[in-house]
């Protein structure tokens, strides 16, 4: 089967760093995924990682491992705005489906 | 447009009625997507497109639901004897296709059966 296992909910304080972690389980892997949604808005996409490592970009972070079948998102600097939902996508080989985890909503407190 | 539009953005039904619900992808985006999103949860992949064929039905719950596209552009998902269940928002996506990897989403259209 396939599957996408990420937290629920993370809480974090403003200022702070925090990480999302992604495990997965999917037939076939062509790359993987990490949108933000806000609530009541639609999903806007953050990274994407097909080969091992990891992919800086200003306060946001992705890092995937294929052999495990791993990745996290890493937010730095964390602002009240990062408020939201993350999602974690991961799309299937020689196809463009894409399976989406059920999100890890993360709430920023001051 | 500059963005992913659909239409209409709220629409309420009863019980065994047909739906359709439109989506105007980005303008030269071969690849089009339908998601389904349950409250407080993820997204569900329905159909997607390549051009006006639609190589991955795999997502589509029942018989009920048909998708289609036309002109490589506008496609519309069409939900027959709409049942609570269906009750969800509906996001679509388009994307450069072979050529590009970033899905764009729409504002989606949150449906509720009655």
């Amino acid at each position: 089967g396939q599957n996408i296992d990420q937290p629920t909910e993370m809480t974090a304080t403003e200022g702070a760093i925090v990480q999302i972690n992604c495990t997965y389980q999917t037939s076939g892997f062509n790359g993987l995924f990490w949108y933000q949604q806000h609530a009541g808005e639609a999903p806007t996409f953050l990274s994407y990682n097909v080969l091992d490592g990891l992919e800086e970009k200003g306060r946001f972070s992705s890092f995937l491992s294929r052999s495990k079948g791993y990745s996290y998102l890493l937010l730095k600097e964390l602002q009240m705005k990062d408020s939201a939902s993350y999602l974690c996508a991961v799309k299937n080989t020689g196809g463009f489906k894409t399976i989406f985890g059920a999100g890890t909503r993360l709430f920023v407190k001051a | 447009g500059a963005g992913v539009s659909q239409s209409p953005s709220n629409k309420v039904t009863e019980k065994g009625k047909d739906v359709e619900l439109r989506c105007d992808p980005i303008s030269g985006h071969t690849a089009l997507y339908w998601y389904r999103q349950s409250l407080g949860q993820g997204l569900e992949f329905l159909i997607y497109f390549q051009g006006n064929s639609a190589p991955d039905k795999s997502g589509l719950p029942s018989d009920r639901f048909s998708a289609e596209r036309t002109g490589g552009s506008v496609s519309t998902l069409t939900i027959q004897r709409t049942q609570q269940e269906d009750s969800a928002v509906y996001l679509c996506a388009s994307s450069l296709g072979l050529a590009g990897e970033t899905q764009y989403f729409g504002p989606g259209t949150r449906l509720l059966v009655l």
